[in-house]
């Protein structure tokens, strides 16, 4: 069974462009999770989507991030205009229930982004 | 605002040694998961303990938790090279659908 798989591996842009991320969560998960590490510091919650709803979206930082998730199933995530400080490593991770149930989040291997 | 915090920061043992690393949180929770992150990696799960549970197992990992101080330890013993990694605790809250991370622990096991 894949994984959770996350596209680019890395992306390095200028500040002021656009960039999308993409997450393809496992078949059948319907609970989809944006996290994003910035040097160091805490892995911090972006958003949560179930199937194509959004969830919870509080950790969005502004209006800059944009994300979807079109029939449930893959996500993308715009940073658009993208700012120095949106450089990090951003993780997307699924589960077959909420996680407050006790099951595990399957995390992907994360798209580094350096904003240049 | 950060809901766990490991302690401590880094850790670096000799290889066979024993790693112990501890997390406190704030909120009550339903349960507490340890991930690791190996270098450029994403994360993988360890161990979940819910939050009617003291102490788990899983290979030579062992997990502790204390809900009155609101902390857990994770524990990896004889630890090979190969457990040189970042060390994450991650709370889900009893009404709250995600995991809230902390800025984890990096262990190196030295050869």
């Amino acid at each position: 069974e894949a994984g959770v798989t996350q596209f680019p591996s890395h992306s390095v842009i200028e500040k002021g462009q656009t960039v999308t991320l993409r997450c393809d969560p496992i078949s059948g998960h319907d609970n989809l999770y944006w996290y994003r590490r910035v040097m160091g510091k805490e892995i911090k919650f972006l958003l949560h989507f179930v199937k194509e709803s959004k969830q919870d979206e509080s950790g969005m930082p502004n209006n800059r991030f944009l994300a979807e998730r079109t029939g449930g199933t893959y996500s993308t995530l715009k940073v658009q205009p993208a700012e120095l400080e949106d450089s990090g490593v951003y993780f997307c991770a699924s589960s077959p229930l909420f996680l407050a149930r006790g099951t595990e989040a399957f995390f992907g291997q994360g798209t580094r982004l350096t904003v240049v | 605002s950060q809901q766990g915090e490991e302690d401590p920061q880094a850790l670096s043992i000799q290889e066979g040694e024993n790693a112990t690393m501890n997390c406190s949180y704030k909120t009550s929770i339903n349960n507490l998961q340890w991930y690791r992150q190996n270098s450029g990696r994403g994360l993988v799960h360890l161990i979940l303990i819910r939050s009617n549970e003291r102490e788990k197992h899983s290979g030579r990992l062992r997990v502790t938790l204390d809900t009155s101080k609101k902390s857990s330890s994770l524990l990896i013993t004889a630890s090979r090279a190969a457990d040189t990694a970042s060390y994450f605790c991650a709370t889900a809250g009893s009404n709250d659908y995600k995991l809230s991370f902390g800025a984890g622990t990096t262990v190196t096991v030295r050869a």
